[in-house]
């Protein structure tokens, strides 16, 4: 079965500053998918960034980038030039790929991230 | 815009009083999952649809049941709420080609709190 470990509870970081929160996973498959999600206080879960397990290129969306290290099943998400809006509970994820049913995700244990000024 | 709604965003219920969960989605996706998240903790899958096949997770309580009545509509019932089952319920929706097209990245709702008095 596939695991997804995130090993800071909380984190602070400094508005302007750059934060990384770290995910590691554990699986036998050889395709599957990672994804970051950002859950505010009282507000939806929306997808950060997703990375394809294939693509040796790490994600980056704006702000936010992903280091993906496959052979060491780590998958850390790097914000830069934090905001308060960043302030969540943020998710890590695990998909299976190359499935032709509907797969699960499977979630690390969050991280909550505080913006300070 | 499309999306997922969920409602209501606040439920009350008695212990043993049967009470159900609705969720709709604009997306025109053929997948519904339903998710469980108690406080400070990762969301973790109940069972989903694919179109109208019903699937379950194996540990999920006989308690819980859904339904699917249309591609739009998916419903969460708790035919016996206990004081263990007040969460967040999260529903959430991906797309699933045909001919082998991979699982899309899921979208979620907003979430209804569920209190059990």
């Amino acid at each position: 079965a596939q695991t997804v470990t995130q090993s800071q509870p909380e984190m602070s970081v400094q508005e302007a500053e750059t934060v990384t929160l770290s995910c590691t996973y554990d699986t036998s498959e050889s395709d599957y998918y990672l994804f970051w999600y950002k859950q505010p206080p009282s507000r939806q879960m929306i997808l950060v960034i997703r990375q394809e397990a294939y693509k040796q290129q790490n994600a980056t969306e704006n702000r936010f980038s992903v280091n993906f290290q496959k052979a060491a099943k780590s998958f850390s998400l790097k914000i830069s030039d934090s905001q308060l809006g960043d302030a969540a509970m943020y998710f890590c994820a695990y998909r299976r790929g190359n499935t032709g049913t509907a797969s699960k995700l499977t979630f690390g244990t969050g991280t909550r991230l505080q913006v300070t000024l | 815009d499309a999306m997922v709604i969920q409602n209501p965003r606040y439920q009350v219920t008695q212990f043993g009083k049967p009470v159900t969960l609705s969720c709709s989605q604009t997306l025109n996706h053929n997948v519904m999952y339903w998710y469980q998240q108690k406080s400070s903790q990762a969301p973790k899958l109940l069972f989903h649809y694919y179109d109208k096949d019903f699937n379950n997770e194996a540990d999920t309580p006989d308690n819980f049941q859904s339904r699917r009545p249309n591609t739009s509509f998916c419903f969460l019932d708790i035919r016996s709420p206990g004081l263990g089952d007040a969460a967040m319920y999260l529903c959430a929706t991906s797309r699933l080609g045909t001919s082998g097209v991979k699982a899309d990245t899921q979208y979620f709702g907003p979430g209804t709190r569920l209190t059990v008095l």
